[in-house]
């Protein structure tokens, strides 16, 4: 099976603090993604990452920046922590890479961060 | 308008009874489908991938109508343990980016 590992299922943080988001993945998967999730609105894309030291932005990058040094390994940083970035934060990584074949993202447990 | 869009329910069901939902996507070019199933304060999981012909998983019926562009999700013999929301998701590109939407809740009730 597939394991996407989250450093933290909770997180309280405060307004002006920069903050690591952290995720492992063990299957050896080229794609990583970072996620946020609130009531309503779904799962909207912040950033992801196609190999080591690629990221391309998402939906909503404002606010956020990533780093990939490691291909098992995807970081969300919050450069300066906003009440309105507390959220829901999911982690996800696939296999596939180029043409449409159907792999599925594989997600992490997810950390919920308050921000206050 | 919203590239992925369901309606977010509930749809409250009998045990034992069938529901089915929809989901339209906006995007004419998307070429990959899947139904992540999501509880509550979880993370989502892969419930089926949505193939061209169809297709079946024990109680689970996709169904892919691209002239439409819709996708729709049956379930049979409802269980309690199907409660939960159900993610319609959308690949559009060919990488690995993924379209979700807001997701259909189902409530099984005794």
């Amino acid at each position: 099976d597939v394991k996407v590992t989250q450093s933290s299922r909770y997180l309280v943080k405060r307004t002006g603090e920069k903050v690591f988001l952290e995720c492992v993945q063990d299957m050896d998967h080229e794609n990583m993604f970072w996620y946020r999730q609130d009531p309503g609105l779904g799962l909207r894309l912040i950033y992801f990452s196609y190999d080591v030291k690629m990221k391309e932005k998402g939906d909503i990058p404002e606010g956020y920046s990533v780093s990939r040094e490691k291909k098992e390994r995807f970081s969300l940083i919050l450069e300066s922590a906003s009440t309105n970035q507390t959220s829901m934060y999911l982690c996800a990584s696939s296999r596939d890479r180029g043409g449409y074949s159907n792999q599925p993202q594989h997600f992490g447990d997810g950390t919920r961060l308050s921000i206050l | 308008r919203k590239e992925v869009e369901q309606d977010p329910g509930p749809f409250n069901v009998p045990e034992g009874a069938t529901v089915a939902f929809n989901c339209t996507y906006s995007n004419s070019a998307s070429q990959s489908f899947f139904w992540y199933r999501q509880d509550c304060r979880k993370e989502p999981k892969l419930l089926m991938s949505v193939y061209s012909s169809g297709n079946e998983d024990g109680r689970f019926t996709a169904q892919l109508n691209r002239a439409s562009q819709y996708i729709s999700l049956l379930i049979r013999d409802s269980k309690l343990s199907d409660s939960a929301t159900y993610l319609c998701v959308v690949k559009t590109d060919s990488w690995g980016k993924l379209q979700f939407g807001a997701g259909t809740q189902v409530v099984v009730t005794p």
